[in-house]
């Protein structure tokens, strides 16, 4: 199974909701990555989880907050976010020491 | 300097020719990771194709096949036998041993009929 699987698809929101992203994936892997992509442009890496720790903030606005409850599971909390946040929101996986990064689907967010 | 360089912003190939997406990176290490990503209009990026910097044969999946010139820093993917579904987005990337991925800016294919 090489397939990390992410909820909602679509999410509309306004600017004092909160919400959460949800990533999912049953691979084993101990690295788990949250990725910010505007349209036409290459995935901007945000937070870095190695065995549920975090290990990198790309420099990421407090009103994104992570959380690794889990080896298994990923989420993104959003609150009082801006309109330039639209975008596309990739979380990835990886085994620990190997290459290759594996992403699901992503979930679309408009914030309004 | 940019780790990942990809100087073809869009790139037109007709169904059923071969279409070659250019791709150099830039690094001193010894050992990395070079992949290829193709990211359908969907959203989803789904990985195609991975090269080991020790790995002497080019990598090969399917239609897809990467050619690797290390001396050169290039890692160029070859897509043979273009099909209609093969209109996306691609990305080149990097991976340092321990080091997060780089990618390149893309190239967008579309495949004419």
């Amino acid at each position: 199974d090489t397939e990390v699987t992410q909820t909602p698809k679509h999410l509309v929101m306004g600017m004092t909701n909160k919400k959460s992203l949800k990533c999912e994936q049953h691979m084993g892997h101990r690295a788990m990555y949250w990725y910010k992509q505007k349209a036409k442009k290459p995935p901007e890496l945000m937070f870095v989880y190695s065995y549920e720790k975090l290990s990198i903030n790309e420099s990421v606005p407090s009103r994104f907050s992570p959380e690794c409850p889990n080896s298994s599971l990923l989420n993104l909390h959003l609150h009082a976010l801006q309109p330039e946040d639209s975008a596309l929101y990739l979380c990835a996986s990886s085994q620990d020491g190997s290459f290759a990064e594996y992403f699901g689907p992503g979930t679309r967010l408009l914030v309004l | 300097a940019q780790k990942i360089t990809q100087t073809q912003p869009g790139m037109f190939v007709q169904e059923k020719e071969a279409v070659t997406l250019d791709c150099t990176y830039d690094t001193s290490d010894q050992s990395y990771g070079l992949f290829w990503y193709k990211q359908p209009s969907s959203g989803e990026m789904i990985f195609l194709i991975y090269q080991g910097s020790y790995d002497e044969q080019n990598a090969t999946e399917g239609r897809y096949s990467l050619n690797f010139q290390k001396a050169r820093k290039s890692a160029n993917l070859v897509i043979s036998a273009s099909q209609l579904g093969d209109s996306a987005m691609y990305f080149c990337a990097m991976r340092e041993l321990g080091n997060q991925f780089y990618f390149g800016t893309g190239t967008s294919l579309t495949v004419i009929p």
